[in-house]
């Protein structure tokens, strides 16, 4: 059950895409198409903005979207705008109910 | 409209115990896998619990397992988690959550402290 890993933080200006990896195993992202990615702004809850590797809510905009490759999914944010500032985690399910979460990235509008 | 809120939280001495619950309204509850999340103070979230919608199946973080015990009563749309021998690293906001196209629905979290 070790987290999976995500890069610490990254930035783009308003307008640029900006693209967040999440490197599991085998166990988790690699065994699985259930990853999902919450997006977290200071003191309030996780809301998630991808399931299921791509799938969006409804009411996420579409400049969310999520893939995978081997053991790594990945979230990009296209067209970023300055709402988009805030933590992200991915999560996968890694068997049995079981999920393990990513370390998290802060993302920074320039 | 779905909602989910916790209580329960607040400050505990190190090997005390506490009850979390989690009141569900808006949806089938008997429905629903339903997940324990916590985070702690600046740092990341962690998955602590899963229990199956009719409560027989229960799955824990390696870190609280024998110490948590999370359990559901479906007739009053309701989730707990009973927390005993906490330590200060228990220290968090812990959220309950819908397991559900991802994890659909999140409450609003209820905070825990471990400190003498």
């Amino acid at each position: 059950q070790s987290a999976l890993t995500q890069p610490r933080s990254v930035s783009g200006s308003p307008g640029q895409s900006v693209t967040i990896s999440c490197t599991g195993t085998s166990s988790d992202v690699g065994g699985y198409n259930y990853v999902s990615w919450y997006q977290q702004h200071p003191g309030k809850a996780p809301k998630v903005m991808i399931y299921d590797v791509s799938k969006r809510p409804s009411g996420v905009p579409d400049r969310f979207s999520g893939s995978k490759s081997g053991n790594t999914a990945s979230l990009t944010i296209s067209g970023l705008q300055a709402e988009d500032e805030a933590d992200y985690y991915c999560c996968s399910y890694a068997g049995r109910f079981i999920f393990v979460f990513g370390t998290g990235t802060k993302v920074t509008v320039l | 409209e779905v909602q989910l809120v916790e209580s329960g939280g607040g400050l505990v001495q190190p090997g005390g115990s506490l009850r979390l619950s989690c009141a569900a309204s808006g949806f089938t509850f008997s429905s629903y896998w339903m997940i324990w999340v916590r985070q702690a103070p600046g740092k990341g979230l962690e998955w602590v619990a899963s229990i199956k919608e009719d409560g027989s199946e229960k799955y824990y973080v390696d870190s609280v397992k024998g110490r948590f015990t999370i359990s559901r009563d479906n007739a009053k749309n309701s989730l707990s988690l009973q927390m005993n021998s906490l330590s200060a690293e228990d220290t968090a906001v812990y959220y309950c959550a819908r397991n559900y196209n991802g994890l659909g629905y999140w409450g609003q979290g209820t905070l825990v402290t471990v400190s003498s």
